[in-house]
This record gives C-alpha cells, structure tokens and sequence, in this order.
C-alpha cells in the first residue's frame, strides 16, 4: 500500500525561527510530490517537485526532493505568524489517472 | 484555487438523510476530483470525473456514496442515509487536463455534519 509519512506531527515555534518540515514517501509509479498549506479551508498550493536535487523557492518557502532517498523537505525561514498552518505533502502518479496520496499534515505553530 | 467552487460549505443532516455537495470546476478545468478530510487525518482521494465520465471511483466507499458530473453544471458527490462517520470536510479540487492534474487546486470545502 503507498505511503506518504510527514514529521513532525506538530510544531511550535517562535515568529522568526527557521523550521524543516519532512515527507517520505513509499509509492509505486511516482511522478511528483507537492505541498500544500491548509489553513482553516482549502488547501492552498505550495510547490511541485519531480526532480531530484532542484531546489524550489518562493519567498522564504523552499523545498527540495530526493528521489534515490524516497523524501522531501519544505523550509520555511524567518517565521511569521501568518505561516501558522497545516503543511500537506502529496504524492502523485504518472498515468492518466491524477490521484493523489496525502500524508497527514504538520501543524505548526508561530508564536510571537 | 478560489475559482473551484463548493456549495454549501456547511451542511448538517439528520442521520439517514441525503446529502448533496456540489462543486463547480475553475474555468477551463474539465477534470473534478473529489477528497474527504476526516477529523484530524490528510486528505482521502474519493473519485475523479470528467465530464460525463467517471475515471476513477478506487477511494469511494462501496455503498451510499455516488458522484456525477453531467455535461452541464456542477459535479455532484452525493451520499445517502447518511451515518455519523461520514461527518467531515468533503473538498473538490480541479485541473485543465489528467496531466497537469498532478497540480490540482482545491476548492474551500463542504463541512458535512451527521446529527
């Protein structure tokens, strides 16, 4: 059965600290992994990566796959407030069908 | 992700009852997927539809649960004599096409309460 695996479960932080958020993964037919921030509604989209070793950033979000190593990091620096969320990772499949396997989330907290 | 709309986002029903969730694709999108969120645990696919076609049905329960999406309006995951487990935030999520649909954006979900 696919697996997505995050960790931590939860975080708290303080506004201003530099935070790691992990997701391995244990799929067959792999064709990318995304993140996602989950504020109190929909899932907002964060990052795709289908490469090993290219890092994605937007802003103070960063990201990086490894595909030999089955897992993902999503960076996020100099926390705010605002970057309180759930942090979803997914997986997703070549072929037509476009499912994807969400793990379970990170909760992380930005205290001032 | 604000152009996939959902309605109603909160719906409360009696159990045994019908509910009906309708989602609306962003312009463009063909492609519907449904995803149910269960308190405190990631997202479950459900189904994915195009129109007048269902793709794949794999993550939808065997019984109760059934969804369309007709050649015109909105996609509809409907569930029947509803129980108290089915309570959650049911999310539709869409894409232009079944490749680019491994970036799919989400709509603001349904929150579905079995009293």
């Amino acid at each position: 059965e696919d697996k997505v695996v995050q960790s931590p479960l939860s975080l708290v932080v303080h506004e201003g600290d530099t935070v790691t958020l992990n997701c391995s993964y244990e799929v067959t037919n792999f064709r990318s992994l995304l993140w996602y921030k989950q504020e109190k509604k929909a899932p907002t989209f964060l990052f795709m990566l289908t490469s090993s070793g290219i890092e994605k950033k937007s802003g103070r979000l960063s990201s990086i796959l490894d595909k030999k190593e089955l897992f993902s990091i999503l960076n996020i620096t100099a926390t705010q407030t605002g970057d309180s969320a759930v942090y979803l990772c997914a997986v997703g499949y070549t072929g037509t069908a476009s499912k994807l396997t969400f793990g379970t989330g990170t909760r992380l907290q930005v205290t001032l | 992700n604000a152009g996939v709309m959902q309605n109603p986002r909160h719906l409360v029903r009696r159990r045994g009852q019908e509910a009906r969730l309708r989602c609306s694709p962003m312009k463009g999108h063909s492609h519907v997927y449904w995803y149910r969120q269960l308190p405190e645990e990631g997202l479950k696919f459900m189904v994915y539809l195009q129109k007048e076609n269902i793709i794949d049905e794999s993550g939808m329960p065997k019984e109760r649960f059934s969804a369309e999406f007709p050649k015109e309006g909105p996609s509809i995951l409907r569930i029947q004599q509803v129980v108290r487990g089915d309570s959650a935030a049911y999310f539709c999520a869409s894409s232009p096409t079944a490749e680019s649909g491994n970036t799919i954006y989400f709509g603001e979900g349904s929150w579905l309460t079995v009293v």
